[in-house]
């Protein structure tokens, strides 16, 4: 049982770039969110789908965009990368239920320079 | 709006000793959820424990316990005899509401970093 899955684990950008954060779980939940980490500042929401289709904002969701086509996917993109993009990204998946808590993946370390 | 503060930014002690971490939380709702996550060094994130609001008694588990007071809005984790392997950076977090728009959407604290000397 993999759990959340996220690729990649280390990536390097320039400022402009653009790339995509992959994130995958197995375990059939519907909701999924990605979060970002930053020193001092814990972490903090970005974006967070409760299906398929149906995506919503966080806290902090200016420069990424999302999509959920499937139950099992939820991909982070950054258009156009910037240095205060430099975090640690962590993906995170939970059942339909608050009774259950929040899977998270071991994350994508960015860093924009 | 909510909020979660952890007033200990970092920890020092040395093995056997017990350790509290503090957490202090901000909600509006009647209806909310306390989690405390544990992320080592090697920096994934395990969940320690969950706490509903209308569930105010303490938890223990092994070394680790749990004192919830909705008096003074504190969530507050113990460590007791405390090992080199409960090096880690402590998270409290916070998420509102009954179910629907509150599905995972944790309110985190700035984090604890405890370190534990042999």
């Amino acid at each position: 049982n993999a759990g959340v899955t996220q690729t990649p684990k280390f990536q390097v950008l320039k400022t402009g770039q653009s790339m995509t954060l992959q994130c995958a779980q197995d375990m059939n939940h519907e909701y999924m969110s990605w979060y970002r980490q930053d020193p001092g500042m814990g972490l903090r929401l970005i974006h967070y789908s409760v299906g398929a289709g149906i995506t919503d904002q966080g806290e902090v969701p200016n420069g990424y965009n999302v999509s959920r086509s499937t139950t099992e996917d939820f991909p982070l993109r950054l258009l156009s990368a910037a240095p205060s993009q430099t975090s640690v990204y962590f993906c995170a998946s939970r059942q339909d239920s608050n009774l259950s808590p929040l899977h998270f993946g071991n994350g994508t370390r960015l860093t924009v320079t | 709006a909510q909020k979660v503060t952890q007033a200990q930014t970092e920890i020092s002690v040395v093995e056997k000793e017990d350790v509290t971490l503090d957490c202090v939380y901000e909600t509006r709702d009647t209806t909310y959820y306390l989690f405390w996550y544990k992320q080592p060094p090697s920096g994934e994130l395990v969940f320690l424990i969950r706490r509903n609001s209308f569930d105010e008694q303490n938890e223990i588990s092994g070394r680790y316990s749990w004192n919830f007071q909705k008096s003074t809005s504190s969530f507050n984790f113990t460590i007791t005899a405390s090992q080199v392997v409960d090096s880690a950076v402590y998270f409290c977090a916070l998420s509102e509401g009954a179910g629907g728009t509150s599905y995972g959407k944790l309110t985190f604290g700035q984090g604890t970093i405890l370190t534990v000397h042999p």
